[in-house]
């Protein structure tokens, strides 16, 4: 079965603090991805990665980056939070593009405040 | 520019009331369109893919079709637990990207 899991469920930190926010696919995907989802905005992508040490920016990148180290896992770092980074952020991964139409797997979600 | 627009944002009915929910797209060669479920504080979770205009997938009391600028999600005989938020995405050719609809969320009452 399909899995996608992230470090935390819920998070606190207050503005300033470095922030990371893992997550661990299963599937052995090539592509992973970080969304960030608010209210009556939808979901917004940050940056997605196609592959080990690879990324691209996505719509929103601005606060963010993020690290890809081995293929399973895709890290989100918000380098110096503030508080309208306060959000819901998913992950999700998905197989190579070129073999296969298949959907995007989502994570459970972190919702993160920031004081 | 690639985009999707959900309507309504939030539809009530009562349980066994049978209803639709849009998905309007505008993209340069639609690759895939996905539907998803989502409750409240949780991930999305994978419902359909359609392909092409005239594609029909159904699970249960759920049935999405395509047509060439929208998609419609037909909720037969609702219950309470297809309650939720409903998100449509779609993929282009070009590009690794999917385009979210903020979603309708759907509340079924008993």
């Amino acid at each position: 079965d399909v899995k996608v899991t992230q470090s935390s469920r819920y998070l606190v930190k207050r503005t300033g603090e470095k922030v990371f926010l893992e997550c661990v696919q299963d599937m052995d995907h090539e592509n992973m991805f970080w969304y960030r989802q608010d209210p009556g905005l939808g979901l917004r992508l940050i940056y997605f990665s196609y592959d080990v040490k690879m990324k691209e920016k996505g719509d929103i990148p601005e606060g963010y980056s993020v690290s890809r180290e081995k293929k399973e896992r895709f890290s989100l770092i918000l380098e110096s939070a503030s508080t309208n980074q306060t959000s819901m952020y998913l992950c999700a991964s998905r197989g190579r593009l070129a073999l296969s139409t298949d959907t995007q797997y989502f994570g459970p979600g972190t919702r993160l405040t920031v004081l | 520019e690639d985009q999707v627009t959900q309507s309504p944002e939030a539809l009530r009915l009562q349980e066994g009331e049978s209803s639709s929910l849009n998905c309007s797209y505008t993209v340069s060669g639609l690759r895939g369109l996905f539907w998803y479920r989502q409750d409240p504080g949780k991930g999305p979770e994978f419902l359909f893919t359609l392909y092409s205009a005239g594609e029909e997938k159904e699970k249960e009391r759920l049935k999405a079709t395509l047509t060439k600028k929208e998609s419609f999600l037909h909720i037969t005989a609702p219950k309470p637990e297809d309650s939720a938020t409903y998100l449509c995405a779609v993929q282009a050719w070009t590009g690794n990207q999917f385009y979210f609809g903020t979603g309708t969320s759907l509340t079924v009452i008993p």
